[in-house]
């Protein structure tokens, strides 16, 4: 079992704010990690597949960064809006058996207007 | 396309009792997943098929079995229901497993009396 934990729990900020959150895993085990975004009543959708060291991606505000040596990765979110409001989940497979996905608890955020 | 599909969206059961879970995806995907979310937790991974014609376990196996029927269908049975079966179910698809983001379909909501 790889264990993928994400911080904070939970986050509430003002519209306009930026934010991040981690998801941190053991550096000796990785082979891939995803973001998700999970709104309520609806189902995951796919944010980022990262798979290198150094690894950064962007989509719109959103960004994501990845460190394997050390263990984590970070999503950032800039000028957040009220419709970013969700759970963002990170998930990770191991070089063992890389089509096993582990997640993490997730971080759910609440931006305010 | 309709993307991944699940049936049924709701289900009671008494303890004991068998049902199968139905999922499908149109997307022409080699990999499909099953998960249970549960109140606090993330995901967590019951089976996977990496390809058509193989399955295995995942972090939470016990007390359900798969089929993958063919490329298009990936179906969880649960031979005899119990009250700790009580989640809610999501199937999940990818192209090629760990490298490609997961789609996932609406969910079914299992109790277990």
């Amino acid at each position: 079992i790889l264990n993928v934990e994400q911080s904070p729990q939970s986050l509430h900020v003002q519209e306009g704010d930026s934010t991040n959150f981690t998801c941190s895993f053991p550096s000796s085990n990785f082979y891939a990690l995803h973001w998700y975004r999970w709104e309520t009543a609806k189902s995951p959708e796919a944010l980022f597949v990262m798979t290198l060291n150094g690894d950064e991606k962007k989509k719109g505000r959103i960004s994501a960064t990845l460190n394997t040596k050390e263990g984590y990765s970070y999503l950032y979110i800039k000028g957040s809006q009220p419709e970013d409001s969700a759970t963002y989940l990170c998930a990770l497979t191991g070089t063992y058996n890389f089509n096993k996905f582990y997640f993490g608890s997730g971080t759910k955020l609440n931006v305010k207007p | 396309n309709a993307g991944v599909t699940q049936t049924p969206k709701f289900q009671v059961l008494k303890t004991g009792q068998s049902m199968t879970l139905q999922c499908a995806q149109d997307m022409n995907h080699n990999s499909m997943y099953w998960y249970r979310q549960d109140p606090g937790m993330g995901l967590r991974l019951i089976y996977y098929s990496a390809s058509e014609g193989t399955t295995d376990k995942g972090e939470v196996p016990n007390g359900y079995n798969v089929s993958r029927l063919n490329k298009r269908e990936f179906s969880l049975r649960l031979e005899s229901a119990a009250p700790s079966q009580t989640s809610v179910y999501f199937c999940a698809s990818s192209v090629r497993g760990f490298q490609d983001e997961q789609f996932f379909g609406p969910g079914t909501r299992l109790t277990v009396l």
